[in-house]
C-alpha cells in the first residue's frame, strides 16, 4: 500500500513565523503535490513537482514555496504565516500519467493567530 | 475553463443505495476519480473510470459516465454508516509537460441515517 505521512496533524502558529510542512512517501512516485482545503472551496493545488528539484505552481501559489531535494519527500513553507493561511493542508503523491492515481496523507490542519 | 460542480450534501436510510452527481467541464479528461474523505482524515481513491468508458462496477461501487452531458455519478448500493463521508469527484486536466494536475470538486457530504 502507498503510504503518505506528514510531520503533523495539527498545528498553531503566530502570524509572521515561518513554517515548514513536510511530507514524505514510500512508493517512489515522480510527482508529489501541495493542496489546500477550505470548507465550500474543495481542494485547491498550491504547488507540485513532478521531479527532485523541480517545482510547478498551482491555482494558489502565493504566500507558499516548496522545496523538493529528494524524491520521496516534498516541503511546503510559508515564509511569513498569515491568519489567511489557517487551513488544512494536505499532501499527495502521484502515479503520474495515464492514470495520475493520487494518495493523500492524513493531513495538516494549520492555525495562523 | 476548469471547473468541476457537485451538490454539497445527500441524507439517506442505511440499506438505501446512494447517488452522488458530479459535472465536469473538460471534455478531454482522460481519467475521471472519485476520492472519499472520513472525518479528520485525507482523501481516498475510491475508485476511477477511463473516458472511453461509460460504466465501471467495483463490490458495491457503480460509476456512471456520460461524456455527452459531461456527468459522472457514482452509486452506492446498500450504503452503511460507514460509508458516511465526503466524497469529491475530480477530473485530469493538463498542465504543460508530461504531467496532468487533478482539478476537484467542492466535495459532497453523505449523511446516512441508521
Amino acid at each position: 500500500d502507498v503510504k503518505v505521512t506528514q510531520s503533523s496533524r495539527y498545528l498553531v502558529k503566530r502570524t509572521g513565523e515561518k513554517v515548514f510542512l513536510e511530507c514524505v512517501q514510500d512508493m517512489d512516485h515522480e510527482n508529489m503535490f501541495w493542496y489546500r482545503q477550505d470548507p465550500g472551496l474543495g481542494l485547491r493545488l498550491i504547488y507540485f513537482s513532478y521531479d527532485v528539484k523541480m517545482k510547478e505552481k498551482g491555482d494558489i501559489p502565493e504566500g507558499y514555496s516548496v522545496s523538493r531535494e529528494k524524491k520521496e519527500r516534498f516541503s511546503l513553507i510559508l515564509e511569513s504565516a498569515s491568519t489567511n493561511q489557517t487551513s488544512m493542508y494536505l499532501c499527495a503523491s502521484g502515479s503520474g500519467p495515464p492514470e495520475d492515481e493520487q494518495y493523500f496523507g492524513p493531513g495538516t490542519r494549520l492555525t495562523v493567530t | 475553463g476548469e471547473d468541476v460542480e457537485q451538490s454539497l450534501f445527500l441524507s439517506v436510510r442505511e440499506g438505501d443505495s446512494s447517488v452522488i452527481n458530479c459535472t465536469y467541464t473538460d471534455s478531454s479528461s482522460t481519467y475521471l476519480y472519485w476520492y472519499k474523505q472520513e472525518p479528520g482524515a485525507g482523501l481516498q481513491l475510491l475508485t476511477y473510470i477511463f473516458s472511453n468508458m461509460d460504466m465501471k462496477q467495483d463490490q458495491r461501487l457503480t460509476v456512471l459516465l456520460n461524456k455527452k452531458d459531461k456527468h459522472l455519478s457514482l452509486r452506492i448500493a446498500d450504503t452503511q454508516t460507514g460509508d458516511s463521508a465526503i466524497y469529491f469527484c475530480a477530473e485530469t486536466f493538463p498542465y504543460g509537460g508530461a504531467t496532468n494536475k487533478l482539478i476537484f470538486g467542492t466535495g459532497t457530504l453523505l449523511a446516512v441515517q441508521p
